[in-house]
């Protein structure tokens, strides 16, 4: 079945300290990925997304690694500030459509110490 | 930069009442969504909508729900008689429905209490 599990991970980390959020999706078929950052209070805000046929994307202090091996996609933050202190969710979409629906995982929360 | 509104932010209701909750999308966009939030938990799925009609639901969304685009502009959640475990924060969200992404941007919230 449809299963984006990020397994309730906390995650601690000193102000400029790389972070390493990680993600575990069940289904193959999922050709869409993105990550968002949820603040207290507010919607899901987009980060970074990836396609199935990538493994790798960068941007702005931010890259998501894709592993389709093990179905596995990780949020790599750099130089992490206290700004980025949030919940991360990984979500797919499994139906290949620009207008699918999205498929969320439970979340991690990321604690940035200043 | 564009972004999608909902209203109101909090919304405190008594079981067996009905509440409308509203969202203004993104103006071009064409896809629209709404999905809950109970607590502590991951955000979900409830429906899609595109063309003035339900493009998916979820099991969630049962007979006690309906979604409407009464005009060009608002997108609304109706609950017809409300339970307390539909207390949760639900998040419109809105995509353009074509390019490469298929980024969906999400609505501030509005907090359904119901007591």
């Amino acid at each position: 079945g449809e299963s984006v599990g990020l397994h309730l991970p906390t995650l601690s980390v000193q102000e400029g300290d790389n972070s390493i959020i990680n993600c575990a999706y069940s289904n193959s078929a999922s050709d869409y990925f993105i990550w968002y950052k949820q603040e207290s209070g507010k919607g899901p805000q987009f980060i970074i997304d990836i396609r199935s046929n990538m493994d790798k994307r960068q941007g702005q202090r931010v890259t998501v690694l894709l592993n389709k091996t093990v179905k596995h996609l990780s949020l790599q933050i750099a130089a992490t500030q206290p700004g980025d202190s949030a919940v991360y969710f990984c979500a797919e979409n499994l139906s290949g459509t620009s207008y699918g629906k999205l498929t969320f995982g439970q979340g991690t929360i990321l604690t940035v110490h200043p | 930069e564009p972004e999608v509104t909902q209203t109101p932010s909090h919304q405190v209701t008594q079981m067996g009442q009905e509440v409308i909750l509203r969202c203004v999308p993104i103006s071009n966009h064409l896809y629209f969504y709404w999905y809950r939030q109970i607590l502590g938990q991951k955000v979900e799925f409830l429906v899609s909508f595109y063309n003035n009609e339900i493009s998916e639901k979820s099991e969630i969304f049962d007979d006690q729900f309906s979604v409407e685009r009464p005009d060009g502009s608002n997108f609304t959640l109706k609950i017809r008689s409300t339970k307390l475990e539909d207390s949760a924060m639900y998040f419109c969200a809105s995509s353009p429905g074509q390019g490469f992404t298929y980024e969906q941007y999400f609505g501030p919230g509005t907090r359904l209490t119901v007591t």
